[in-house]
């Protein structure tokens, strides 16, 4: 089990750029859930998918983001064009089964907007 | 509507001391409750989960958590922490009906040697 994959670790980008972000979660896994985490606002859902289906995708900040899942074994989640504000280290998590199932999260990107 | 809320945002314990780390949530209805861990520069990681039957439960790296419905508390504890130990510690909650997890603000755990 290699785990939730995410790449890349690092990206520094300049504003108005367009950076994507890719996460391959564990096979088999049936939900996937993209996260941005800041020492300001902690935690936040993004958007969520199952069976690569995006179900809520309330918590996108604004149509800058946008998410696709085109597969089960793939997810990209784009921001167009980038902004200093979205500084952040983005995750990834996917489960198995319901919502007493635990997440497993990749090591997060890194993303550096100047 | 659900909320975690962890107390201490930061708990300073010298190695080899207790330490416990509080998580109280509100909600009307059953949950299903979760600790992470996340080591620095890395993602969040399963310590434990409750999610029916024995109300203490044991995790991993020596840590174990106690749920307790009249208090609606999952506090986190652990005999003798070790500098390994020094990372920041989720509780999240979850219900049966929503797929979302309700995630604590985070406690920095701070080993002095």
């Amino acid at each position: 089990d290699a785990g939730v994959i995410q790449s890349p670790r690092h990206e520094v980008t300049e504003m108005g750029q367009e950076v994507t972000l890719r996460c391959k979660p564990i096979s088999g896994h049936n939900s996937l859930f993209w996260y941005r985490q800041t020492m300001m606002r902690g935690l936040e859902l993004l958007i969520y998918f199952n069976n690569n289906v995006p179900i809520d995708d309330s918590g996108m900040p604004e149509d800058r983001f946008s998410a696709k899942m085109p597969n089960a074994s793939f997810s990209t989640l784009k921001i167009q064009p980038s902004e200093p504000r979205d500084s952040a280290v983005y995750f990834c998590a996917s489960r198995w089964g319901g919502n007493n199932s635990p997440l497993h999260f990749g090591n997060g990107t890194r993303l550096t907007v100047t | 509507a659900q909320s975690v809320t962890q107390l201490d945002s930061q708990v300073p314990v010298f190695e080899e001391a207790p330490v416990e780390l509080r998580c109280n949530y509100s909600s009307s209805v059953s949950v299903y409750l979760f600790w992470y861990v996340q080591y620095p520069n890395q993602g969040l990681q399963l310590l434990l989960k409750y999610l029916s039957g024995s109300t203490l439960v044991k995790g991993i790296n020596g840590f174990e958590a106690e749920f307790n419905k009249s208090q609606t508390s999952f506090h986190l504890r652990k005999p003798s922490v070790h500098i390994s130990d020094t990372a920041e510690y989720f509780c999240a909650v979850s219900l049966d009906s929503n797929y979302q997890l309700i995630w604590g603000a985070g406690t920095k755990l701070i080993i002095k040697p």
